[in-house]
């Protein structure tokens, strides 16, 4: 089956720029959560949804960063006016479970995001 | 304040050979470990994980051991294959609240043929 898919793959924005990023997940998956990727560090938690409400937020940097998944499925990450330290990779990841944990985490393969 | 340590960047074996990476964390509440290994331009990719109720658990080449009182698991690969040149992450999370997976900076493990 499909695994998880991220749209656009690189993006290119000027400072100053607002951005969305698109993650689809696993068909059916409950769990969603966004990592921030710097070069050459681990990802870094960002937020997490359980179908469409937002139950963890507090990995998101500052107010210019926002995301939404309106019907429990597709999730955008938008960041408003971009500054140069937002470039990294941007991962989606999507699991199964509806509550509890232990439960793998299946990544898509990220947005690259420069901000020049 | 990193949680999640792996404090060798990179590591060097011969095709055949074990591979061992190793991780360290300090956050006694976390309870469950997973690897992920991530190609070049890839997302990261599951490899294995393990509960805090265990100290080993096996998949095919790839064991995992977890050392609660030591705060440490380690990866083992055997026998190593150039395929799995890639860069591997050490991951945590615990109980309660959200979900979220804590890495570590990652090993960039490179099979020689």
């Amino acid at each position: 089956g499909a695994g998880v898919s991220q749209s656009p793959r690189y993006k290119v924005a000027k400072r100053g720029q607002d951005v969305a990023l698109r993650c689809d997940p696993i068909s059916g998956h409950v769990s969603l959560f966004w990592y921030q990727q710097a070069l050459g560090q681990g990802p870094e938690f960002l937020t997490y949804f359980q179908n469409e409400a937002q139950l963890d937020k507090s990995g998101l940097p500052s107010d210019r960063f926002f995301a939404e998944r309106p019907e429990g499925s597709v999730s955008t990450l938008k960041i408003q006016r971009t500054q140069q330290e937002d470039s990294a990779v941007y991962l989606c990841a999507s699991s199964s479970r509806l509550a509890g944990y232990q439960e793998t985490q299946y990544f898509g393969p990220g947005t690259r995001l420069l901000v020049l | 304040d990193q949680q999640v340590k792996q404090n060798s960047p990179s590591l060097s074996v011969q095709e055949g050979r074990i591979s061992i990476l190793n991780c360290d964390y300090t956050n006694s509440m976390f309870d469950y470990f997973l690897w992920y290994k991530k190609y070049p331009a890839e997302g990261p990719t599951f490899l294995i994980s393990i509960s805090s109720i265990k100290d080993k658990n096996e998949d095919g080449r790839f064991t995992v051991f977890l050392n609660k009182s030591a705060k440490h698991l380690s990866l083992h690969i055997v026998p190593s294959q150039p395929g799995d040149s890639a860069v591997y992450f050490c991951a945590a999370s615990s109980q309660g609240g959200s979900e979220k997976l804590v890495f570590g900076k990652g090993t960039k493990l490179t099979v020689n043929p």
